[in-house]
């Protein structure tokens, strides 16, 4: 069993829509990160949190640090927001651990 | 933009020869990480670089090798390659280890024939 779990692992969704993606982990952190992956390979860290909740512009991220247990959401879905989503936890090690991935397409 | 910047974009080498991926990072920023990103998953930590030394190493054998420079530019060698390091290889700039915001450049894609 992967270290930190998202779901789903793909998802499609018509503009407009409230996208979330979930991200569940099993080790002791410190702290979490939202990344977005473009295709080509560019990553952009998007949120890095450990706890309560962030918000940039039309991105939420959440944390539950009882439940391990994380959410991104995207309000008012635009095809541009299409990309991989990974989220990424620092260990009490002090190591960084990926999900694989959510890739979300967005359709016009 | 993040101000990290890598290269080459693309590399194609055959099995057994060596590959050395450059990285410059943002100025200021003391940490430099790589990753291995294979296709559909996530990237896997390779090692990370504090102030020019190696300062934690993931799952991967000595042939990954690497360098930081006092300039903020580091190198990510891999000697004897193989097929299955054809790969994404990402790397990531911040000042302070992992609960630094991570700043990444935009990859090396390397085939390995």
């Amino acid at each position: 069993k992967n270290e930190v779990e998202q779901s789903p692992q793909n998802l499609t969704a018509q503009e407009g829509e409230f996208i979330t993606i979930n991200c569940s982990y099993s080790v002791g952190i410190s702290a979490l990160h939202w990344l977005q992956q473009h295709p080509g390979g560019g990553i952009v860290s998007l949120f890095m949190l450990s706890s309560g909740k962030k918000k940039h512009g039309r991105l939420i991220a959440t944390i539950n640090i009882q439940e391990k247990h994380s959410s991104l959401h995207i309000t008012a879905s635009h095809p541009r927001d299409s990309a991989v989503y990974i989220c990424a936890v620092s260990n009490r090690d002090d190591k960084i651990i990926f999900g694989k991935g959510t890739r979300l397409h967005i359709l016009p | 933009e993040t101000g990290v910047t890598q290269s080459p974009t693309h590399l194609i080498k055959t099995r057994g020869q060596q590959v050395t991926l450059r990285c410059s990072s943002q100025s200021g920023h003391n940490t430099v990480s790589w990753y291995q990103q294979a296709l559909g998953q996530g990237p896997q930590f390779i090692f990370q670089y504090y102030r020019e030394e190696e300062n934690g190493r993931g799952n991967f054998p000595p042939r990954f090798s690497g360098l930081q420079f006092p300039n903020y530019s580091s190198e990510l060698n891999v000697n004897a390659l193989e097929l299955d390091d054809s790969a994404l290889y990402l790397c990531a700039s911040g000042t302070s280890g992992y609960t630094d915001t991570q700043y990444f450049g935009p990859g090396t894609r390397l085939t390995v024939l």
